[in-house]
């Protein structure tokens, strides 16, 4: 099946300064990448939609500024977490939907973010 | 305003016998349906998917059952095992965004 990696796994970093995940479609070429968080007890929560070369959809209340995305290609799109605050801690996921578009889309492993 | 609805946040069966996990939505222009298992700490995983042009649609041990005009879905696992256990999460597509629902923890107990 198509595999979805996003790296890292797991993050620890200080408060003020900036982390990026990556989100990488490992046999397959998606155009359309979307960027998920997860808070403990709740469903995922779509933050954005990128799409290659042009800018990412961001959902209604997530800081464009604060949650940077790029998908510079059919393969990769990144996350970074500028100026990370204990509050930006949580499980961030990453799905790729393949350019032969079945509905189905395939999800990363997530990343752990942890702010201290 | 949910659009997806899992209203059972937690379902315990024992192993071997049926788990049924339940699903409502309330967008009619939802056209593809999908369940997604998680384990903690890790990224979602597809088991199966069912188009609105289906009722059912079956894969091994999983199946998932559509009623549009109630808008309802609902995915049976049978026989459940003790691997089954995580949460399962509805989800539903009408454009290229999907929305999920909360989830249901199912535990399976041997």
């Amino acid at each position: 099946g198509a595999v979805v990696s996003q790296h890292p796994s797991w993050v620890i970093c200080k408060s003020g300064t900036s982390v990026k995940i990556e989100c990488r479609s490992l046999d397959f070429q998606a155009t359309t990448m979307f960027w998920y968080r997860q808070f403990p007890k709740q469903s995922l929560m779509l933050m954005a939609t990128s799409n290659e070369g042009s800018k990412a959809t961001y959902e209604q209340g997530v800081e464009k500024d604060k949650f940077l995305i790029n998908h510079a290609s059919l393969t990769l799109s990144t996350l970074t977490v500028t100026s990370a605050h204990p509050e930006d801690s949580s499980f961030y996921i990453c799905s790729a939907r393949p350019l032969r578009n079945t509905g189905e889309l395939f999800f990363g492993e997530g990343s752990r973010l942890t702010v201290l | 305003d949910q659009q997806v609805k899992q209203n059972s946040p937690s379902l315990s069966v024992q192993e071997g016998r049926i788990s049924i996990l339940n699903c409502d939505y309330t967008n009619s222009m939802f056209d593809y349906f999908l369940w997604y298992k998680k384990y903690p700490a890790e990224g979602p995983t597809f088991l199966i998917s069912i188009s609105s042009i289906k009722d059912k649609n079956e894969d091994g041990r999983f199946t998932v059952f559509l009623n549009k005009s109630a808008k309802h879905l609902s995915l049976h696992i049978v026989p459940s095992q003790p691997g089954d256990s995580a949460v399962y999460f509805c989800a539903a597509s009408g454009s290229e965004k999907l929305v999920f629902g909360k989830g249901t923890k199912l535990t399976v107990n041997p």
